[in-house]
């Protein structure tokens, strides 16, 4: 199983955009990359997934380059609340594990 | 959001003592999971359920059991706790079995093993 390796800690200030970034070399080619959200004292939270190129929804954007061996979550215009710990996962039908994630703290 | 409850939501219990946590689930999904997590870790899995009767084991599934006798419900329990199992314990579930695919959690149980 990949593994993966976030910053364990970033900061930004309300109405920023927010790049967090995923590193997994090992990446399996039956691999998909999934994101989660979570809140102090709540359980996690699906953001966003994605297996090559671009993905985007309501609340987020995923950016894989061709090699996929990283990945970048982009949260535009981040508020007070998306404070929380984002958790980059990399695994397969059969595996995926959540790695220690990345606290981002937003700021007025 | 996703029809999950954990009960109790706080326990402290003591060294030996066994101890059973209870995820409860509305949405009729087939797949459900219990996770424990710790300062400094992401979310491990413990064991897993594909269906009524139908268990397997996770990532750290030394020291607990699990049984799922009904759709809705999967039990997770620690026959003789131990501190090491002090955490706090997830619940999840999800349509699809492949573990890729969006999971929904519950509020989760904070366990102190004294």
């Amino acid at each position: 199983l990949a593994k993966t390796t976030q910053p364990i800690s970033m900061d930004s200030y309300e109405g920023q955009e927010v790049n967090i970034t995923c590193s997994h070399n090992n990446i399996a080619t039956n691999d998909y990359i999934t994101w989660y959200q979570q809140f102090p004292s709540q359980g996690p939270r699906f953001i966003i997934q994605g297996y090559k190129t671009k993905v985007t929804n309501e609340v987020a954007s995923l950016f894989i380059p061709a090699d996929r061996k990283s990945s970048t979550l982009s949260l535009p215009r981040v508020s007070l609340s998306d404070t929380a710990v984002y958790y980059c996962l990399v695994g397969n039908n059969n595996d995926m594990r959540f790695g220690a994630g990345t606290r981002l703290t937003v700021k007025p | 959001d996703a029809g999950i409850t954990q009960s109790p939501r706080h326990k402290v219990t003591e060294t030996g003592t066994p101890v059973t946590l209870r995820c409860h689930q509305t949405e009729n999904h087939r797949y459900m999971y219990w996770y424990r997590q710790d300062p400094g870790h992401g979310l491990r899995l413990i064991h897993y359920s594909y269906g009524v009767k139908d268990t397997d084991k996770g990532e750290v599934s030394d020291g607990y059991s699990v049984s799922r006798s009904k759709t809705e419900d999967f039990l997770l329990t620690l026959e003789s706790a131990t501190s090491s199992q002090t955490s706090v314990y997830f619940c999840a579930i999800s349509e699809s079995g492949d573990r890729y695919n969006e999971q929904f959690f519950g509020p989760g149980t904070r366990l102190t093993v004294l």
